[in-house]
């Protein structure tokens, strides 16, 4: 257990809809990232916020977004859904961005 | 970031030590090499890092070449639970520090 919690585990809606993933860091930890894993792409960073402020951007879609709020917990909001946004998607936390990552279960989407 | 070159897959029976190589002959001077391994669909886990000099923890130990262009990753008393997929990723360290993950080495565990 790495001490990072995502919910949903898994989560089905349909293409056109609008979903957010939640994650809650290690206690103590500063910084969030978000990763996406499909078959295709492997995985891949989306996002990344320290202390609230978003530090870096990777292939992030434009119709991805993703905040940290006040008590360090992150979403991702991921709209206008498509088939191809089916994947699993981690997110990690570090106590500063220099330091390793620690992945937590991850949350299952399938878009039909 | 530099890029890695590792086996797409390797095989190594339990109870014996499992080397995974990495190649990433273009490293700069202030990039670090990290190592996650990622057994099946789980989120991937920090294994261990290191800058120039050889680092061991009670997880694994990383070799890293004088010149810095190889690395190899040892877990040395493998067992069936070791079965994942290994990724060696270079980064910069200053920063963001993202992680830009290669296709890695699918390591097996024979019994």
């Amino acid at each position: 257990d790495s001490g990072v919690t995502q919910t949903p585990k898994h989560l089905i809606t349909a293409t056109g809809q609008r979903v957010t993933l939640r994650c809650s860091p290690r206690s103590g930890d500063l910084s969030v990232y978000w990763y996406q894993q499909s078959l295709d792409q492997g995985l891949q960073f989306l996002i990344q916020y320290y202390n609230g402020e978003e530090r870096a951007k990777g292939n992030i879609l434009e119709r991805f977004s993703a905040q940290q709020f006040p008590d360090l917990h992150s979403e991702l909001n991921l709209s206008s859904l498509e088939l191809g946004d089916s994947a699993l998607y981690f997110c990690a936390s570090s106590a500063r961005p220099d330091r390793e990552q620690f992945f937590g279960p991850g949350t299952r989407l399938t878009v039909l | 970031d530099a890029k890695t070159t590792q086996p797409p897959s390797m095989d190594c029976a339990e109870g014996r030590a499992a080397n995974l190589p990495c190649n990433h002959s273009t490293i700069s001077g202030n990039e670090y090499v990290y190592w996650y391994r990622q057994i099946h669909s789980q989120g991937p886990q920090y294994i261990i890092h290191g800058l120039k000099n050889n680092e061991t923890n009670e997880m694994a130990s990383l070799i890293i070449t004088e010149d810095r262009k190889s690395s190899t990753l040892i877990l040395p008393h493998a067992t069936l639970r070791d079965t994942a997929v290994y990724y060696c990723i270079v980064s910069d360290i200053q920063g963001a520090q993202k992680l830009v993950f290669g296709q890695g080495t699918r390591l097996t565990i024979n019994p």
